[in-house]
């Protein structure tokens, strides 16, 4: 499997401020993805973070709000914009591909986020 | 992807094996069986995955019917660290960038003293 690290593991963020996630993987992977899963809920695809180029998102989800870098095979990050309390979920990376994990998906800790 | 679905919940005594279903009856013959769980406020943990022999690893046994119209993950012997919802999600593979993965609700297993 991988070593995925996230930061921050929780934060609490006020009304219309904006928050980075990062997400680190401790060897080279194809894919990373960035999942929501808000308070009782399953986990829902936001997008798959491209390196090199703009990321791919789901239905229901821009850019505008979720910005998204990925600027090597082993780090990524998401971006929650203009936060509003609808926004409090945990937030979860998850990478596949390359040597190592092959087409398995392997997800990171997650970050929790409690916006007020 | 073809749909899966599972109980919503299940109880296991302690020490004894627990079996969680999973019919995904549309399932195409390019799609694997995927099992992961996701204890309470991590993030989900991969278990094991098929196509269509039986598979077995350290964690859980996986057992596919003939037809791979359903499933079964096999924890031998439980333990209260086993509570956790369980998903069963039926993925295509080799399909470069499109490998994406789509959780339903799970089985959340309850495992007692």
């Amino acid at each position: 499997s991988a070593v995925i690290s996230q930061k921050p593991s929780r934060d609490i963020c006020q009304r219309g401020t904006s928050l980075t996630i990062q997400c680190q993987v401790d060897s080279q992977v194809t894919m990373m993805f960035w999942y929501r899963q808000q308070p009782g809920q399953s986990l829902t695809l936001i997008a798959t973070a491209n390196q090199g180029s703009e990321a791919t998102y789901e239905s229901g989800f821009v850019i505008d709000k979720f910005p998204i870098s990925r600027p090597n095979l082993t780090f990524s990050t998401l971006t929650v914009s203009n936060m509003s309390p609808e926004d409090s979920s945990i937030y979860l990376c998850s990478v596949a591909g390359g040597f190592r994990l092959q087409e398995t998906q392997y997800f990171g800790p997650g970050t929790r986020l409690l916006v007020l | 992807d073809a749909k899966t679905t599972q109980p919503t919940s299940m109880d296991c005594a302690e020490g004894r094996a627990a079996n969680l279903p999973c019919n995904h009856s549309t399932i195409s013959g390019n799609e694997y069986v995927y099992w992961y769980r996701q204890i309470h406020s991590q993030g989900p943990q991969y278990i094991i995955h098929g196509l269509k022999n039986n598979e077995t690893n350290e964690m859980a046994s996986l057992i596919i019917t003939e037809d791979r119209k359903s499933s079964t993950l096999i924890l031998p012997h439980a333990t209260l660290r086993d509570t956790a919802v369980y998903y069963c999600i039926v993925r295509r593979v080799n399909t470069g960038t499109a490998s994406k993965l789509t959780f339903g609700t799970g089985t959340r297993l309850q495992v007692t003293l």
